[in-house]
């Protein structure tokens, strides 16, 4: 069965620091990858999303990117936080269909 | 733009009670619908629903879908506390991006 892999499950950072979060998928091969952002009174926001290994599309202008270097994994940065960058995090994936399945998130604070 | 919205936000019951969750959607190419339930953590999947009409069950949950009047209902009947959670709405529409368009919720509370 699969299942999805996300870390840390919460992360408190200062403005202007660095940000790494990983996402991974266990038990299926050339998943679509996704990263959302869930911000308090806010419906769940695509970020990213990933066809295939070094294939990323952004759908919202901001200062996060995303990286796949393989198959089944799933990274998302940023070079110096902001505030406004605070929320919940989830990754998700798909193979072939419409649903996506979720990851447990990473709750992130900008301080 | 593709919108979703759903309504109430919000909503307080009574175990026991049978609650309608609302989403309405403005899309192009519209695929299917999905309904999941978020607790603390990730959403999971309860329902996809592509075709208007045919009701989809699963236990004290159901949904259906209006393709004509572009909306859909969850129903939940004989509410448990388990049930509390916000519950989304999200669409697909396939157009090339993958994306699922989600609407912001309804906040379920069930008390005793």
């Amino acid at each position: 069965s699969q299942t999805i892999h996300q870390w840390p499950a919460t992360l408190v950072q200062p403005v202007g620091s660095p940000l790494s979060l990983e996402c991974t998928v266990e038990g299926t091969s050339n998943p679509n990858l996704y990263w959302y952002r869930q911000a308090a009174g806010r419906g769940l926001q695509l970020l990213f999303y990933s066809v295939g290994i070094g294939q990323i599309s952004s759908e919202v202008p901001q200062n996060l990117s995303a990286s796949r270097p393989q198959d089944r994994q799933f990274i998302l940065s940023s070079k110096k936080l902001l505030l406004s960058d605070s929320g919940f995090y989830l990754c998700a994936w798909s193979v072939g269909g419409h649903q996506q399945y979720f990851g447990p998130g990473t709750r992130l604070t900008v301080t | 733009e593709d919108k979703v919205v759903q309504s109430p936000l919000s909503l307080v019951v009574h175990e026991g009670d049978t609650v309608t969750l609302n989403c309405s959607y403005e899309v192009t190419n519209f695929r299917s619908l999905l309904w999941y339930k978020q607790e603390k953590k990730a959403p999971t999947f309860l329902f996809m629903l592509t075709s208007s009409g045919i009701e989809k069950k699963s236990g004290r949950l159901s949904s259906i879908l209006d393709k004509k009047e572009l909306f859909s209902i969850l129903n939940i009947t004989a509410t448990q506390t388990g049930d509390s959670a916000v519950y989304l709405c999200a669409v697909f529409t396939g157009a090339g991006s993958y994306q699922l368009t989600f609407g912001k919720g309804t906040k379920l509370s069930v008390i005793p």
